[in-house]
């Protein structure tokens, strides 16, 4: 077991563009979580998914965010039209269904010019 | 809403020692599961301790050990015989029903050798 991975581990973009990132859970884990840190603060819940049904999305998940888990595995959390305010660690966590303990991976850290 | 309160931005400990870590929050639920998360500069973050809410005895893990007061909603954190490694941001968190963690801003821990 590796753990769950995500990829890349930094992106730079310039404001306006797309960007996207994956999120790899721990294998047999159903539960995939993001959440996104700022500096200086803890993460805050974006969105997850049960299997391939996403579940819940936060308001701070703006129309210009999107997240998919098509088979039930890995997931790609989506960012149009990228604004310098999206500047952030985006992290990912798993957990089975049954637990409550979720994991985490190493985030990417998103930099919006 | 839930919320937990870390009132301690910053916190320092002589390697060897013992230091405490304070943790508040609130929540409506009466089933619920209370984390200690550490993340160290620029690594990924890492469970150190969970606590049920329905168990009265007080979580252990080798020399993290929580003092979980049900009653006053505190849930503090010793970290005995501090090592370097110990140095980090550490994070309390809450689930509460809602599937997702509600996390405090955090505490910086150093350690002085």
């Amino acid at each position: 077991d590796t753990g769950v991975s995500q990829n890349p581990r930094h992106k730079i973009t310039k404001r306006g563009q797309n960007v996207t990132f994956r999120c790899d859970p721990i294998s047999e884990h159903n539960r995939l979580y993001w959440y996104r840190q700022t500096l200086g603060q803890g993460p805050e819940f974006l969105t997850y998914f049960q299997n391939e049904a996403q579940l819940e999305k936060s308001r701070l998940l703006s129309d210009r965010f999107s997240a998919e888990r098509p088979k039930g595995s890995f997931s790609t959390l989506e960012i149009q039209r990228t604004e310098q305010g999206d500047s952030a660690m985006y992290l990912c966590a798993s957990s089975l269904i049954s637990a409550d303990t979720q994991y985490f991976g190493p985030g990417t850290r998103l930099t919006v010019l | 809403a839930q919320t937990v309160t870390q009132s301690q931005p910053e916190m320092s400990v002589q390697e060897a020692e013992t230091v405490t870590l304070s943790c508040t929050y609130d929540t409506s639920e009466s089933d619920y599961y209370l984390f200690w998360y550490k993340q160290p500069p620029s690594r990924q973050m890492i469970l150190v301790i969970r606590q049920e809410a329905y168990k009265q005895q007080n979580a252990t893990e080798n020399r993290f050990s929580v003092n979980f007061q049900k009653a006053a909603k505190s849930f503090s954190l010793k970290i005995s015989d501090s090592q370097l490694g110990d140095a980090a941001m550490y994070f309390c968190a809450l689930e509460g029903g809602s599937e997702k963690l509600v996390f405090g801003k955090g505490t910086k821990l150093t350690v002085n050798p």
